[in-house]
């Protein structure tokens, strides 16, 4: 089964700073990536989503992935405050059904 | 409006009870999905279903058992309840059952058995 390392576990930017989170999984089945993120006491909010090598930007949310080095990444640009909420990577592969695996998350905490 | 409704929001159980968790989307999705966030855990895959069948269940417990009354309800019933079963419990839907469809989360139950 596939199994997600995220890091760091937690971590502090100051509001305007680039805020980066990472992800290793541990083979290269996964087809699709995904970054979510989730606010204290409520559901997932789907952030990108990146199926190929390369980068993906959606809005201040940009992922890159690297297939070979088994490694995802979402890079934050001008970080607010109300962005401070864990975020999850999350991968999957492309059958019928399918399941997802998530990442334990990082905890982001902007300051004002 | 929130797009996927789950009930109740909070619920205290005593153990060896048991319950119903309500999932109901109004996204027109065809595949529905429950999931398991415990304490410091990752969110776990527990069921997903696709027009109303069953598509995989990676829960080993049969005490878990979802229930597809209409396409776009996905209820939880959780038999003899432990306390190790307090968790918040996520119902997520997508387009179809493919791996390119985004999911939409609820806001989740979150369950404390007592």
């Amino acid at each position: 089964q596939q199994k997600v390392q995220q890091s760091p576990e937690s971590l502090t930017v100051s509001e305007g700073a680039m805020a980066s989170l990472n992800c290793t999984f541990s083979d290269g089945t996964s087809d699709n990536f995904r970054w979510y993120r989730q606010h204290s006491g409520k559901g997932l909010e789907v952030l990108v989503s990146i199926f190929s090598d390369g980068e993906k930007e959606e809005g201040r949310f940009t992922a890159h992935l690297n297939r070979a080095s088994l490694h995802v990444s979402l890079h934050i640009r001008e970080p607010q405050p109300s962005d401070s909420a864990v975020y999850l990577c999350a991968m999957s592969r492309g059958t019928g059904g399918y399941k997802v695996v998530f990442g334990s998350g990082t905890r982001l905490l902007v300051s004002p | 409006d929130p797009k996927i409704i789950q009930k109740p929001k909070y619920l205290v159980a005593v153990t060896g009870s048991e319950k119903i968790l309500i999932c109901e989307q109004y996204l027109g999705h065809n595949a529905m999905y429950w999931y398991r966030q415990s304490a410091k855990k990752p969110l776990e895959f527990m069921f997903s279903y696709s027009y109303q069948k069953l598509m995989d269940n990676q829960t080993a417990s049969s005490r878990f058992q979802p229930q597809s009354s209409k396409k776009n309800h996905l209820d939880l019933q959780i038999t003899a309840l432990k306390p190790d079963d307090s968790a918040t419990y996520f119902c997520a839907s997508s387009q179809d059952g493919g791996a390119n469809s985004d999911y939409t989360f609820g806001s989740g139950t979150r369950l404390l058995v007592i």
